[in-house]
């Protein structure tokens, strides 16, 4: 079975904050991607990466960057977190770009 | 037009009964199609994927896309409680590379 393993499950983050969401995927896939969901917005795409230190912007990338250093392992960083940032957080991957994406359990996000 | 549209429901149906989900999309050139479930605090599982056009089916799962008209739909039989959760249409969108772009998801009440 694929696994999509994210670092914490919760996390309290004070504003002004630099916050680093870790995701390691086990079956070698070479597409992750980085979403946030909010109630009534459904998952909307942060950022995107195909390959090894290659990455794409999503449709809100605004106040996030990421980095994958490893092909397993995508991370998401909060420069400098702000309240409107609060949301759950998910990861996923994807063995190429038409076939189905596998979810880590999420990470739920408060900015205080 | 949102990219993946999708009614928010609820859809309140009988146990036993067929559920139907639609799910249209804006992105011509889009060749993948998925439906995911997601129970309430958890993340999104994959239920079905279509390639082609007509039905694909998978139990009491039918998935049925027609490009021309731009419509995913996912049809579940003998609903039963368990089968409560919101339901993710997803479609792969080219910009410049593939990416999954979600809807915002419907809800399912099955009544017992």
């Amino acid at each position: 079975d694929v696994k999509v393993t994210q670092s914490s499950r919760y996390l309290v983050k004070r504003t002004g904050e630099k916050v680093f969401l870790e995701c390691v995927q086990d079956m070698d896939h070479e597409n992750m991607f980085w979403y946030r969901q909010d109630p009534g917005l459904g998952l909307r795409l942060i950022y995107f990466s195909y390959d090894v230190k290659m990455k794409e912007k999503g449709d809100i990338p605004e106040g996030y960057s990421v980095s994958r250093e490893k092909k397993e392992r995508f991370s998401l960083i909060l420069e400098s977190a702000s309240t409107n940032q609060t949301s759950m957080y998910l990861c996923a991957s994807s063995e190429d770009g038409d076939t189905e994406a596998f979810f880590g359990q999420g990470t739920r996000l408060t900015v205080v | 037009q949102k990219e993946v549209e999708q009614n928010s429901g609820p859809l309140s149906v009988p146990e036993g009964a067929i559920a139907s989900l639609n799910c249209t999309y804006s992105d011509r050139v889009s060749q993948s199609f998925f439906w995911y479930r997601q129970y309430s605090g958890k993340s999104p599982e994959l239920i079905m994927s279509i390639y082609s056009n007509g039905d694909k089916e998978d139990g009491r799962f039918t998935a049925q896309l027609n490009k021309a008209s731009q419509y995913v739909s996912l049809l579940i039989r003998d609903s039963q409680p368990s089968d409560s959760a919101t339901y993710l249409c997803a479609v792969n969108r080219w910009d410049s590379s593939y990416k999954l772009i979600f809807g915002s998801g419907t809800r399912l009440l099955v009544r017992p």
